[in-house]
């Protein structure tokens, strides 16, 4: 039973446009997300988390919305850049849990 | 600062082989992970130890073992590998806090083939 899912396995946009991947959740105990960035070769490098008391995050280009009540959430990369071309895992925990559940990864391919 | 370093980061072997794969840290984190990666699986997390002298399950543990060397040192051991354990090791670590999770570093993985 996958607990955390990232239904689009790729997504292409023009250099400057926003980007958005999303991601759903089942398991309505977790209460804190975070978003991993890999390029090929190398290992997931922390981008961005929130948690369940914030419906948003914002950090420069990055900005991770949640909504609880649907059991989502989006990352939402504006501008766009070619750099930000990789895979783009989800993942989530519950307090008190030492465990991260993630996604399957969205691979993001910006064209410039 | 070197983070997370994995050793080795390639690996062939025959069926029925051991193996360990070895991390380390060098943040001073409490908790250490154990993942694999396979095409259209995501990150699956094998074993994790919370604190040293303790280590956990994690969704697919079958064919493993975990050893908790020290603070900085978490091991993962393949008794017999099988070609079903072909895939890419990624190792973690964070230092969780009571009502506050932080994010995990990751090494740059160990690409595992077994024949």
């Amino acid at each position: 039973d996958q607990q955390v899912k990232q239904n689009s396995p790729s997504l292409s946009v023009q250099e400057g446009r926003i980007s958005i991947l999303n991601c759903d959740y089942t398991n309505s105990m977790f209460d804190y997300f975070l978003w991993y960035k890999k390029y090929p070769a190398e290992g997931p490098t922390f981008l961005i988390s929130i948690s369940s008391i914030k419906d948003k995050n914002e950090d420069g280009r990055f900005t991770v919305f949640l909504n609880k009540s649907a059991k989502h959430l989006s990352l939402h990369i504006v501008p766009s850049q070619p750099g930000d071309s990789a895979v783009y895992f989800c993942a989530a925990s519950a307090e008190g849990t030492y465990k991260y559940i993630f996604g399957t990864g969205t691979r993001l391919k910006v064209l410039a | 600062n070197a983070g997370v370093t994995q050793t080795p980061k390639f690996q062939v072997l025959k069926t029925g082989q051991s193996m360990t794969l070895q991390c380390a840290q060098d943040m001073n984190h409490n908790s250490m992970y154990w993942y694999r990666q396979d095409p259209g699986m995501g990150l699956r997390l094998i074993y994790y130890s919370a604190s040293e002298g303790t280590t956990d399950k994690g969704e697919v543990p079958n064919g493993y073992n975990v050893s908790r060397l020290n603070k900085r040192e978490f091991s993962l051991r393949l008794e017999s590998a099988a070609p079903s354990q072909t895939s890419v090791y990624f190792c973690a670590s964070s230092t969780p806090r009571r009502g506050s999770n932080q994010p995990q570093h990751f090494g740059d993985g160990t690409r595992l083939s077994i024949l």
